[in-house]
């Protein structure tokens, strides 16, 4: 089975920060990779699919790139309500990464 | 527009059979552009993919819980369903209904990829006596 692998595990940040979350796959899977955010108590809500495209309906300050191996989720500049906790998918096998905390500094 | 709502019960007892449902509303399950999956997460931990259906019944599991999980549809009452087998602690968890959107692999790793664009809010299913 592929891994995914989220770093960092946990992360802090101020509003207006630009924030990095990486996923990296044990093996290549081209750009089969997807995004979600979840708040406390919700389900997880698709942001990017097939590495960089935008969701319908996401905002703009969320972008994300990535092939083979090494994806990055970007949030260009933090606003209060994107405090939550992140997950990478491989989009073939459905597996997820174990998930990326964003919290306030 | 398309909504998903889990349904079941929220206690099951070691050994015993878990069964969910999802009922779709807002479009129809039969169109067959779609799949329906199912995923679990238990408490503090991340998602787990449980495994999908298509409008004909096709299924596809993950290989971890394949043993004792399936997943049918009926087209009829735009539903689908999960029955988890021989149950323990372990498969406590909130369990999510999700539709996934899909396409074509460009490339030779794979067949179709996924991604699940519409969730419903989950359900919590307890194993214990």
């Amino acid at each position: 089975d592929i891994q995914m692998t989220q770093s960092p595990s946990s992360l802090s940040a101020s509003v207006g920060d630009r924030v990095t979350i990486t996923c990296r796959a044990s093996q290549s899977i081209s750009s089969y990779l997807n995004w979600y955010q979840q708040k406390p108590g919700k389900a997880p809500k698709l942001l990017i699919y097939g590495a960089s495209s935008l969701q319908s309906g996401v905002p703009s300050r969320f972008s994300g790139s990535g092939s083979g191996t090494d994806f990055t989720l970007t949030i260009s500049s933090l606003q209060p309500e994107d405090f939550a906790t992140y997950y990478c998918q491989q989009s073939y096998s459905s597996f997820f990464g174990q998930g990326t905390r964003l919290e306030i500094k | 527009q398309v909504q998903l709502q889990e349904s079941g019960p929220g206690l099951v007892k070691p050994s015993q059979t878990l069964s969910l449902t999802c009922t779709v509303s807002g479009g129809s399950i039969s169109i067959g552009t779609d799949y329906w999956s199912w995923i679990r997460q238990p408490a503090g931990k991340g998602p787990e993919w449980i495994g999908r259906i298509d409008f004909s019944g096709s299924t596809n599991y993950n290989p971890s819980l394949k043993s004792r999980v399936a997943i049918s549809i009926d087209t009829s009452k735009n539903q689908f369903s999960l029955k988890v087998i021989s149950v323990t602690a372990a498969d406590t968890a909130v369990y999510y209904c999700a539709r996934d959107s899909w396409g074509y692999c460009s490339s030779s790793i794979c067949a179709r990829y996924f991604y699940m664009d519409v969730w419903g809010k989950g359900t919590t299913v307890t194993v214990s006596s």
